[in-house]
Parts: C-alpha cells; sequence; structure tokens
C-alpha cells in the first residue's frame, strides 16, 4: 500500500539550513509534493518535483529527489521564523495525494 | 480572496445537532476533496468528486454525507456525530486531466474546525 513516512520534529537556529526527510512507497508516483501549514491555515503548497528530476530549486528551496531510495527531502536555506510551521510531504500514486503525518519545523532566534 | 473558501471557521455542535459544512473554489478546478486532520494522524482522505466520479473513503462513517451539487461547491453534511469526529475538516481543489489519475497538485482551503460535545 502507499504510505509516506516523515520524522515528526525539526528544531533549528534562525539562519541555519533546515532539512526536512521524507520516504515513500509508491515508485509510480508521477510527481512529489511539499506542503505548509502554519498554525489555524489549510495546506499550502510550496513546491512540488516532477519523478523524473532529481533535484529543483526555488529561491531559498531545494528539493532532493532519490528514486532509487525513495527518499525526498526539502532544504530551506537562511531559515526564518516566519518558517515555522508543519511541513508536509506527499505523493502522487494513481489516488488522490497520499500525505505523511508532518514534520513540526521550530525556528529558534 | 483565497482560491478555496471554507465555512464556518469555526463550529461547535452537540451530538444530536445536523450541520453542514460548505466549501467553494474560484480556481475553475473540476476536482474537489473533504479531508478529516486529527492531531498526531496522518491527513484522512473522506471524499472525492472528480471529473463527475465520487470516490469515497470505505473507512468513513454514514453520519458524513457529502454533496457536490457543481464543480465549484462541495458541501459536508453532519449528523449525530460523535466527540471523536472532533477535527480540522479540510476542502481541496484541484484540476484533473482525464485518462492522467490525480496528478494535479491539491489547493487546500483554511479548514473548518469542528468540536462535537
Amino acid at each position: 500500500g502507499e504510505d509516506v513516512e516523515q520524522s515528526l520534529f525539526l528544531s533549528v537556529r534562525e539562519g541555519d539550513s533546515s532539512v526536512i526527510n521524507c520516504t515513500y512507497t509508491d515508485s509510480s508516483s508521477t510527481y512529489l509534493y511539499w506542503y505548509k501549514q502554519e498554525p489555524g491555515a489549510g495546506l499550502q503548497l510550496l513546491t512540488y518535483i516532477f519523478s523524473n528530476m532529481d533535484m529543483k530549486q526555488d529561491q531559498r528551496l531545494t528539493v532532493l529527489l532519490n528514486k532509487k531510495d525513495k527518499h525526498l527531502s526539502l532544504r530551506i536555506a537562511d531559515t526564518q521564523t516566519g518558517d515555522s510551521a508543519i511541513y508536509f510531504c506527499a505523493e502522487s500514486p494513481n489516488t488522490p495525494l497520499v500525505f505523511g503525518k508532518g514534520t513540526r519545523l521550530s525556528v529558534i532566534a | 480572496e483565497t482560491g478555496v473558501t471554507q465555512t464556518p471557521r469555526h463550529l461547535v455542535m452537540g451530538m444530536t445537532n445536523k450541520k453542514s459544512l460548505k466549501c467553494e473554489q474560484h480556481l475553475g478546478h473540476n476536482a474537489m476533496y473533504w479531508y478529516k486532520q486529527s492531531a498526531k494522524k496522518p491527513l484522512e482522505l473522506m471524499f472525492v468528486y472528480s471529473l463527475e466520479e465520487r470516490v469515497e473513503n470505505n473507512s468513513v462513517p454514514s453520519r458524513f454525507s457529502p454533496e457536490c451539487p457543481n464543480s465549484s461547491h462541495l458541501f459536508l453534511h453532519l449528523h449525530t456525530l460523535q466527540p471523536e469526529d472532533s477535527a480540522l475538516y479540510l476542502c481541496a481543489s484541484s484540476q484533473e486531466v482525464s485518462g492522467s489519475s490525480y496528478n494535479s497538485p491539491l489547493h487546500f482551503g483554511n479548514g473548518t474546525r469542528l468540536t462535537v460535545t
């Protein structure tokens, strides 16, 4: 079956880089996604990567995909206090998106 | 105005009440979804309306009843709920291409925080 695993918590200092990791199970996923959820809000699409790519960079965000190991990571450079949120990884097998439990990122000033 | 609007933002209801959650999307999408978000659990897909097909998670109790009168509006009708149904209910939409099987990103509303007393 489909399953997406993430560590639940990450704490970093302001200005450092954050790396959030995710593993998924369905190799047929065409796209893999990162969403951000701030308190009291829904999930906001941050970025996504097509399954035939290894890396995608978008300003402070870098997504790395290791398709062989089914491992996805999100790197946030120069992490700011406004980056504090829950980050969800999601895969897209031939069903609606399957989400992980989310990683709560805490940024220490 | 956000692309996906949910009302109300907060709802408190007793176990014998009947209420409805409303979702409207202004993105021109052709698929809409209900998800349930409970503490310490993965997001749970409840219902999907996509390209005139309805897909449901068979584990969702019958006390939750969806309605999708057109591609822009989605409702979740609630009756005789239980305290364990208290959660954040999220609506989402996407633009699906026939034959591509859910490859499009979802756009979420801000959710309705439901408390069942």
